[in-house]
């Protein structure tokens, strides 16, 4: 069965490193999302590509967080520098379209930040 | 402002007994909802959804109940197992929308006794 591939799936970091997550949607899923779930809370969405655009970015702390999918496939979220309040569960969906077709999540990237 | 509500944090019900997953909505927007299962360190899993011109849907021991007028969906299984035991999200989306990102609730943990 098809997979949302996410690296790595825990990482912790001292306050004002810089992190990185990578996600790898299903094959021609052309929508990607980032969420992030703080403990406690449901997910929520921080950026949405469509192939290489950005569709939503509204929720992304731009100040500190990037997002970018460079040929529409892979892509990577990061986060310089992290804050203790940036603790969470980063997770990356893809789908077919825009609609919620074969929407597929990710296993998550676990972040501790000290 | 929560946009999809689940108030009962909690849920705990005997093994072949019902368990009943309330989720309210508040964006008379919404017309798809979706339930999400998930374990500790793993991402959500897709379990049912329900349209909105729908207001039942049903697959194995999951069915999914909506009612619109009353912006309230619930999610039964019957019958519980000891392996249902897991967060469950509530989440809504705006398909006609371009953006078909999810807006979830903050989850409730169901324990299933055996």
């Amino acid at each position: 069965e098809a997979e949302v591939a996410q690296s790595p799936r825990y990482k912790i970091t001292e306050k004002s490193q810089a992190v990185a997550f990578w996600c790898d949607p299903i094959s021609g899923h052309a929508t990607l999302y980032w969420y992030r779930q703080i403990l406690g809370q449901g997910p929520e969405l921080l950026v949405q590509f469509q192939d290489e655009s950005v569709v939503d970015d509204s929720q992304l702390p731009k100040d500190r967080f990037s997002a970018e999918r460079l040929k529409g496939v892979d892509s990577t979220l990061k986060i310089q520098p992290a804050e203790l309040g940036d603790s969470a569960m980063y997770l990356c969906a893809s789908s077919f379209g825009t609609g919620t077709y074969g929407y597929t999540f990710g296993s998550g990237t676990r972040l501790t930040v000290v | 402002d929560q946009q999809v509500k689940q108030n009962s944090p909690s849920l705990s019900v005997q093994e072949g007994r019902i368990s009943i997953l309330n989720c309210d909505y508040t964006n008379s927007m919404f017309d798809y909802f979706l339930w999400y299962k998930k374990y500790p360190a793993e991402g959500p899993t897709f379990l049912i959804s329900i349209s909105s011109i729908k207001d039942k849907n049903e697959d194995g021991r999951f069915t999914v109940f909506l009612n619109k007028s009353a912006k309230h969906l619930s999610l039964h299984i019957v019958p519980s197992q000891p392996g249902d035991s897991a967060v469950y999200f509530c989440a809504a989306s705006d398909i006609t929308g371009a953006n078909s990102k999810l807006t979830f609730g903050k989850g409730i943990t169901l324990s299933v006794r055996p």
